[in-house]
């Protein structure tokens, strides 16, 4: 257990749907990092947030967009859903942001846009 | 930016072998962060080893160690005395020290035969 936690695990919705997945990162840790594992795309960066502000941005679509709340937990929206969109999301949190320690991963979302 | 590429899609060895993935990436920067991450069929991402570029010494954590050549920019994984457990898609990743996301390679997946 990597102390992240993710909810949903399994989310599954239709086309042009929206949907949030959340994230909590481990006790100390304010850095958050959203990832997207796709079976073409392998595991890609979407964004990260640092104690409630953005610090970077991946590959993250205009149709989605996340936040880091006060609690330093974080949510992940996806709008306006493609199938092109089902994958699996990760959460992934370190202590800061020059740590060397590396990220931990949540168990993940997995979701199917149907 | 940066790359890391991991020319082995497949591999298998034998329960009790010693098996060694390959990684290779492509940078510019003299200091960085080097893992393996390990996903095994509950996806969970585990992070298995780490190196920091400006150590020489050669990362290990038990059966697990990697032999690091940063000139040849090559982060190949040794795992030792292979065990059942050990069956499962790994990922090599690339961290900047300046910047925080990880780069990770295809993967490789590792079967083990008892």
């Amino acid at each position: 257990d990597s102390g992240v936690t993710q909810t949903p695990k399994h989310l599954i919705t239709a086309t042009g749907q929206r949907v949030t997945l959340r994230c909590s990162p481990r006790s100390g840790d304010l850095s958050v990092y959203w990832y997207q594992q796709s079976l073409d795309q392998g595991l890609q960066f979407l964004i990260q947030y640092y104690n409630g502000e953005e610090r970077a941005k991946g590959n993250i679509l205009e149709r989605f967009s996340a936040q880091q709340f006060p609690d330093l937990h974080s949510e992940l929206n996806l709008s306006s859903l493609e199938l092109g969109d089902s994958a699996l999301y990760f959460c992934a949190s370190s202590v800061d942001e020059t740590s060397s320690k590396g990220q931990y991963f949540g168990p993940g979302t997995r979701l199917t846009v149907t | 930016a940066q790359t890391v590429t991991q020319s082995q899609p497949e591999m298998s060895v034998q329960e009790a072998e010693t098996v060694t993935l390959s990684c290779t990436y492509d940078t510019s920067e003299s200091d960085y962060y080097l893992f393996w991450y390990k996903q095994p069929p509950s996806r969970q991402m585990i992070l298995v080893i780490r190196q920091e570029a400006y150590k020489q010494q050669n990362a290990t954590e038990n059966r697990f160690s990697v032999n690091f050549q940063k000139a040849a920019k090559s982060f190949s994984l040794k795992i030792s005395d292979s065990q059942l457990g050990d069956a499962a898609m790994y990922f090599c990743a690339y961290r900047s020290v300046r910047n925080t996301p990880l780069v990770f390679g295809k993967g490789t997946r590792l079967s083990v035969i008892a």
